[in-house]
């Protein structure tokens, strides 16, 4: 798996955009990128992933650079319930999916 | 509602007693996984599942076993041989083992070893 790199923690304001930066210098050209969220004591949530092209869903964007190597997850606007650690992971196959330790985003009301 | 289960959401053992936790889905998908999360940090791959009477071995498989003898049901076992069984567990499924498949997780089951 390529490895990503993402900051410790982030905070933002309730109703401000948020972006999550992730960098996954190592990737290779068919490795997705995936986004996923966890909430304290539950499972991991499926936030949205992409290959090449920027991709939007109804609960974020993701951004990707043209030479693969960062991403940014956007979050239009911030409510207190998206507080939670954000994993960036890319990787060959859903089996392979590697997460590390997440942006733990917390959102000021 | 579909969706995956996972049960009991908190287990006690003593220690150097094996204990079972049961993953349930009915979401009809072929490919199922337990990671391993401890405190602080990011999963870890214990086992993995790409169709019935198949599974393989993820990054920390020494000291678990599992089965899968149906497509709704991938049970892990953690056996005395763990040394720090003590962990939250995650159960996941996705429609098959490929690289653009989200996978669903469940609630997860908080081991406690004594």
């Amino acid at each position: 798996d390529a490895k990503t790199t993402q900051p410790n923690s982030m905070e933002s304001n309730e109703e401000e955009p948020v972006h999550l930066p992730c960098n996954h210098s190592t990737i290779s050209g068919t490795d997705y990128i995936h986004w996923y969220r966890q909430l304290p004591s539950q499972g991991p949530e499926y936030v949205i992933h992409g290959l090449t092209s920027n991709v939007n869903n109804r609960m974020a964007s993701l951004a990707i650079a043209e030479d693969r190597k960062s991403s940014t997850l956007i979050l239009h606007r911030a409510t207190l319930r998206d507080a939670a650690v954000y994993y960036c992971i890319s990787g060959a196959g859903s089996y392979q999916l590697t997460f590390g330790k997440g942006t733990k985003l917390s959102v000021i009301p | 509602d579909g969706g995956i289960t996972q049960s009991p959401k908190y287990l006690f053992r003593k220690e150097g007693q094996n204990v079972t936790l049961s993953c349930e889905q009915n979401l009809n998908h072929d490919a199922m996984y337990w990671y391993r999360q401890d405190p602080g940090q990011g999963l870890r791959l214990i086992y993995y599942s790409q169709i019935v009477n198949d599974f393989q071995k993820g990054d920390i498989a020494e000291g678990y076993s599992v089965s899968r003898e149906k497509k709704e049901s991938f049970p892990l076992t953690v056996t005395s041989a763990q040394k720090n069984p003590t962990a939250f567990y995650l159960c996941a499924s996705s429609m098959w083992a490929s690289s653009y498949n989200e996978q669903f997780f469940g609630p997860g089951t908080r081991l406690t070893v004594l």
